[in-house]
């Protein structure tokens, strides 16, 4: 059965601690991408990557960052310096950077 | 960052009704418009990717038009069900794998 997976579905941390977010595909999709989701605002993009061992900042990505050693793989890590981290992060994939994407199920980020 | 806009934010409607929302876009670097169904509790599902100004697509009872002259595009949904209920998303995307800029959704709920 293809798909994106995420891990996991809820996340609990504590201030200042650094946490990272779980995405795998098994599309065999060159492209992955990381999107934040706040009440009443759209997904906004963190971070993208075009193909292994590449990666590219989007319009919000000062507090993460991200690595893309397999294909199949593609973490996020919420670092303390992101100041607002409570959010709806969603993993997406997709052929290449034109195309539909397909989306994970989320891993909602609590920081208390 | 792109501004893409949709309206209304949310509708009820009864089911069997007809009903349609709106997408709006820049006009200018338009590259392809993507719309999506996100399901609470499912991950946000591609619908139709669309290119060309007058394009019409059509899934099942959902269909949508473009037009890239004016920057906007319908999403129509005829006969509603209970399970058209969810949130409608569409994302402009200007030019590959960065430039894809969402909109904040319309909540459509059918009621039974």
């Amino acid at each position: 059965d293809g798909g994106i997976t995420q891990s996991p579905k809820y996340l609990f941390r504590k201030e200042g601690q650094n946490v990272t977010l779980s995405c795998e595909q098994n599309l065999n999709h060159d492209a992955m991408y990381w999107y934040r989701q706040d009440p009443g605002q759209g997904l906004r993009l963190i971070y993208y990557s075009q193909i292994v061992n590449d990666f590219q900042k989007g319009d919000i990505a000062e507090g993460y960052s991200v690595s893309r050693e397999k294909k199949e793989s593609f973490p996020l890590t919420v670092t303390s310096a992101q100041k607002n981290p409570t959010a709806f992060y969603l993993c997406a994939s997709s052929i290449d950077g034109y195309n539909e994407q397909f989306f994970g199920p989320g891993t909602r980020l609590t920081v208390l | 960052i792109l501004n893409v806009e949709q309206s209304p934010q949310s509708l009820h409607v009864q089911e069997g009704d007809s009903t349609n929302f709106t997408c709006s876009f820049p006009s200018s670097n338009f590259y392809a418009l993507h719309w999506y169904r996100w399901e609470t509790a499912k991950s946000p599902e591609a619908l139709f990717v669309m290119t060309l100004n007058g394009d019409e697509k059509k899934k099942g009872r959902i269909s949508a038009t473009l037009n890239t002259k004016e920057g906007y595009s319908y999403l129509y949904i005829k006969g509603s069900q209970p399970e058209d209920s969810a949130t409608y998303l569409c994302a402009l995307n200007s030019g590959g794998y960065q430039k894809v800029t969402f909109g904040t959704g319309t909540k459509l709920q059918v009621i039974p």
